[in-house]
């Protein structure tokens, strides 16, 4: 069964903090693919990152740093110096193909609150 | 622009008046997929598709249909809606591929039953 856990359910920091987002999921495919989609108050679902189950290493672009760890089967995101802007549901996803067929699965989400 | 359209964007509706959701992707996706997000829950799959006349429950199918006629269209019928089907609805095509897998996804469909 493939799963994906995200345990903060909701997460308020002040301006200017760094915050660390937890993903961890299951899956018994040694190919597969994580993601963190973010979701404004405007509701759609925007790509952040995608992640393949063969390459661990870790990725910045600019506030937003991506830590892979298949050894924990974790998938954390952080934001450094957070900002309003970053108040956000942020979703993790997992897709994994086998002879099944393709799935693509979501954590429960998690709100950051950043106020100022 | 590779892109998968909903429509509507918004809807109420009023119990038992059937429905159907339209999604339309340009990027000859095989996979497509329709998803319901309620507070709380994430986005939980309703049903999928892994090719035309391929279509498959995912973990909350009750009360909706899918058809998959062509590759391009996959869209979701509610029969007789009711409230409890109150939600945010997306719609999303896969591109599978050893090193480009991605999901693409419709802006939502919000749809209140009264």
């Amino acid at each position: 069964a493939q799963k994906v856990t995200q345990a903060q359910t909701e997460i308020s920091v002040v301006e200017k903090e760094d915050v660390t987002l937890d993903c961890v999921y299951e899956t018994r495919d040694t190919t597969y693919y994580l993601f963190w989609y973010k979701q404004p108050p405007s509701g759609e679902l925007v790509f952040l990152i995608r992640r393949n189950s063969f390459d661990e290493q870790n990725e910045i672009s600019g506030r937003y740093s991506w830590n892979f760890q298949k050894s924990t089967s974790s998938f954390n995101f952080t934001i450094t110096a957070s900002q309003v802007v970053d108040s956000a549901v942020y979703f993790c996803a997992l897709s994994a193909q086998n002879q099944a067929g393709t799935a693509l699965i979501f954590g429960k989400g998690t709100t950051l609150s950043v106020s100022s | 622009e590779a892109q998968v359209t909903q429509n509507p964007r918004y809807l109420i509706t009023v119990t038992g008046k059937k429905l159907t959701v339209t999604c339309s992707q340009n990027m000859n996706h095989e996979y497509m997929s329709w998803y319901r997000q309620d507070p709380g829950l994430g986005l939980r799959q309703i049903y999928y598709s892994m090719n035309v006349e391929v279509t498959d429950k995912g973990d909350v199918p009750e009360g909706y249909k899918v058809s998959r006629k062509e590759k391009r269209n996959f869209p979701l019928i509610l029969e007789s809606p009711s409230p409890n089907q109150t939600s945010l609805y997306f719609c999303a095509s896969l591109r599978t591929g050893l090193l480009n897998t991605e999901a693409f996804f419709g802006q939502g469909t919000r749809l209140t039953v009264v």
